[in-house]
């Protein structure tokens, strides 16, 4: 069992639409969950951080859900700027402590007119 | 401020071949990392320094060699290049500052040996 999953998607969805995203974590030990954002050919960049209670940044809010070891990410009102690949970012992994994250395989978001 | 930075973006390396990938960095980060991305296999951590004068193995270390003299600089090496080395290489420093925890990318380098 891979330490981060997620569906890979695509996700194909019309402008103006809500999608989320889900993602699994083995490590129940791990303290730190985060969304990276990946453009095509680009470098990841933090999307947001996902804290315990929730958390919300404009049209993107990100959950956690520490029993059943999930995150989400709910993106309202969709952008064609949002087209993109959605990683999932867990910090300790089974493999390492606080030092390193460990990252999702990433979800493929295509926004269309 | 530059942020991350990486030498070269682009390189073709024929087998058996050596080469150094440098990283740098001017936000004064303690921690940073090499990491490669190969389709479907998402990020995996190569090496990863958590200051000057350290480093660490990562996920996949074998066939590299890293070394941070300098707090803004992390050098990956590939000493005997192999085709199952060419993928994209990313650089990551990390903030851990009043609470948020982020990590920042270089623009990576693209990797093909032959």
């Amino acid at each position: 069992r891979k330490e981060v999953e997620q569906d890979p998607g695509p996700f194909n969805v019309p402008e103006g639409a809500t999608v989320a995203f889900n993602c699994t974590y083995s490590n129940s030990a791990s303290q730190s969950f985060f969304w990276y954002r990946q453009d095509c050919r680009k470098e990841p960049k933090l999307l947001m951080s996902v804290y315990s209670s929730g958390n919300e940044d404009g049209r993107f809010t990100a959950q956690l859900n520490r029993a059943s070891q999930y995150i989400s990410l709910l993106i309202r009102d969709s952008k064609l700027s949002d087209s993109a690949t959605y990683l999932c970012v867990v910090n300790g992994g089974l493999t390492g402590g606080g030092n390193k994250l460990t990252f999702g395989t990433g979800t493929q978001l295509k926004v269309e007119l | 401020n530059a942020g991350v930075t990486q030498t070269p973006k682009f390189r073709v390396l024929k087998t058996g071949q050596s080469m150094t990938l440098l990283c740098a960095q001017d936000m004064n980060h303690e921690y940073m990392y090499w990491y490669r991305q190969d389709p479907g296999m998402g990020l995996r951590l190569i090496h990863y320094s958590v200051g000057e004068g350290t480093t660490a193995k990562g996920e996949v270390p074998d066939g590299y060699n890293v070394s941070r003299l300098k707090k803004q600089n992390f050098l990956l090496g590939l000493e005997s290049a192999a085709p199952s080395q060419t993928s994209v290489y990313f650089c990551a420093s990390r903030a851990l500052t009043g609470g948020a925890d982020t990590q920042y990318f270089g623009p990576g380098t693209r990797l093909t040996v032959l």
